[in-house]
């Protein structure tokens, strides 16, 4: 099993539209989360980080599920411009206490006019 | 203005060869990273340093070197030893000190010939 995993997609989505992504991650005793954009070619972009109780920033939502060990990313009023790839990061940290930083492998995201 | 460089954008390669590509940042971060990324696939963690002359080996280290003699460098080479280097390489640093909230280069796009 993957320590983070997400569905690959392509979610392909009216303009408009809510759209959510689910990533499910392995170790319990991860500490934090983090969603980034990435478009085609470009580098890793931080969306935004994922808290306990959940948070928002404009059109997006994060939470965080520690009991089924997911996060999960809305995207309510999808825009074009909202058209690339989500990554899902988590920091898991070890039995040494080293952190470690595990990328999924990304949500691709299709916004049509 | 305060980022993270990374030189060439492209890189070409011919068979046996090492070749160095460059990451510098002034954000006055301690940890910096190197990442792969091949065509569909998550990052992947090749090496990382927390402090100046110091540094880890990652998931995928083999037929790579680095070095981190200032705090603002942390240079790449893709030695001959790897035999399937073409991809995108990705640096990143952070404040480190369980901040890990990573911040990206543009990237370098290495191509064997």
């Amino acid at each position: 099993r993957k320590e983070v995993e997400q569905d690959p997609g392509p979610f392909n989505v009216p303009e408009g539209a809510t759209v959510a992504f689910n990533c499910t991650y392995s170790n319990s005793a991860s500490q934090s989360f983090f969603w980034y954009r990435q478009d085609c070619r470009k580098e890793p972009k931080l969306l935004m980080s994922v808290y306990s109780s959940g948070n928002e920033d404009g059109r997006f939502t994060a939470q965080l599920n520690r009991a089924s060990q997911y996060i999960s990313l809305l995207i309510r009023d999808s825009k074009l411009s909202d058209s690339a790839t989500y990554l899902c990061v988590v920091n898991m940290r070890g039995y040494s206490s080293a952190s470690k930083i595990i990328f999924g492998s990304g949500t691709r995201l299709s916004i049509r006019p | 203005d305060g980022g993270i460089t990374q030189s060439p954008k492209y890189l070409f390669r011919k068979e046996g060869q090492n070749v160095t590509l460059s990451c510098e940042q002034n954000l006055n971060h301690d940890a910096m990273y190197w990442y792969r990324q091949d065509p569909g696939q998550g990052l992947r963690l090749i090496y990382y340093s927390q402090i100046v002359n110091d540094f880890q080996k990652g998931d995928i280290a083999e037929g790579y070197s680095v070095s981190r003699e200032k705090k603002e460098s942390f240079p790449l080479t893709v030695t001959s030893a790897q035999k399937n280097p073409t991809a995108f390489y990705l640096c990143a640093s952070s404040y480190g000190g369980g901040e890990e909230t990573q911040y990206f280069g543009p990237g370098t796009r290495l191509l064997v010939l």
